[in-house]
């Protein structure tokens, strides 16, 4: 069974420039999770969707984040302006439906460098 | 301050140790998770646990929930040089699948 995939794998810009991130969650995968990473913390949940629904968004910083699953399978995570702040590791994460049951999958994540 | 403290930050171990590392919450949790992290990698699912004293094994990592399920710990028998990366504690507090996590604990294990 293949994995979360996640493109590109790093990513360097300057800041107020824009950046895009995909995300390909497993095969009949209901729920996708964005999560930001900054160095020397845990993952922070940027967003959740349940198939082209966003379930939770309350953590996106919405003046500069913007996410979209227009056909419940594939996700772009946007920013745009970039911050020096923005730098960290974005994670997608995947599983089969909500619930505490129900173990996430993770991709490899996108290195985001901000300079 | 952090919803879930793991500790130590860091630890560096010579192969064959046996090392702890916890996770504690001032909140009771409905589920703890165990995940693994090597640099530039994403996480690996190692354990939930959900019922108070509840313990798991898996090859030579066991993970525990106390009674009062606001604390846990992973174990690791016999460390090896695979063993080493981060380990992050995430819990869900409100019975849904939205996880929070800890900081991480960095394993070096040296032979």
């Amino acid at each position: 069974e293949a994995g979360v995939a996640q493109s590109p794998r790093y990513k360097i810009i300057e800041k107020r420039q824009s950046v895009a991130f995909w995300c390909n969650p497993i095969s009949g995968h209901a729920t996708l999770y964005w999560y930001q990473q900054i160095l020397g913390q845990g993952p922070k949940l940027l967003i959740q969707f349940q198939n082209n629904g966003v379930v939770d968004d309350s953590q996106l910083p919405k003046d500069r984040f913007s996410a979209e699953r227009l056909k419940g399978v594939d996700s772009t995570l946007k920013i745009q302006p970039a911050k020096l702040e923005d730098s960290a590791v974005y994670l997608c994460a995947s599983s089969l439906g909500q619930g505490a049951v129900y173990e996430q999958y993770f991709g490899p994540g996108t290195r985001l460098t901000v300079t | 301050s952090q919803e879930l403290e793991q500790s130590p930050q860091s630890l560096i171990v010579q192969e064959g140790k046996n090392l702890t590392i916890n996770c504690t919450s001032s909140k009771t949790l409905y589920g703890l998770y165990w995940y693994k992290q090597k640099y530039g990698e994403g996480l690996i699912f190692l354990m939930m646990l959900q019922k108070g004293g509840e313990e798991k094994s898996h090859e030579k990592i066991t993970a525990k929930l106390d009674e009062k399920k606001q604390q846990s710990s992973l174990h690791i028998t016999a460390s090896q040089p695979s063993h080493a990366g981060i380990y992050l504690c995430g819990a869900d507090r409100w019975n849904t699948d939205k996880l929070i996590f800890g900081t991480g604990t960095r394993l070096q294990v040296f032979p």
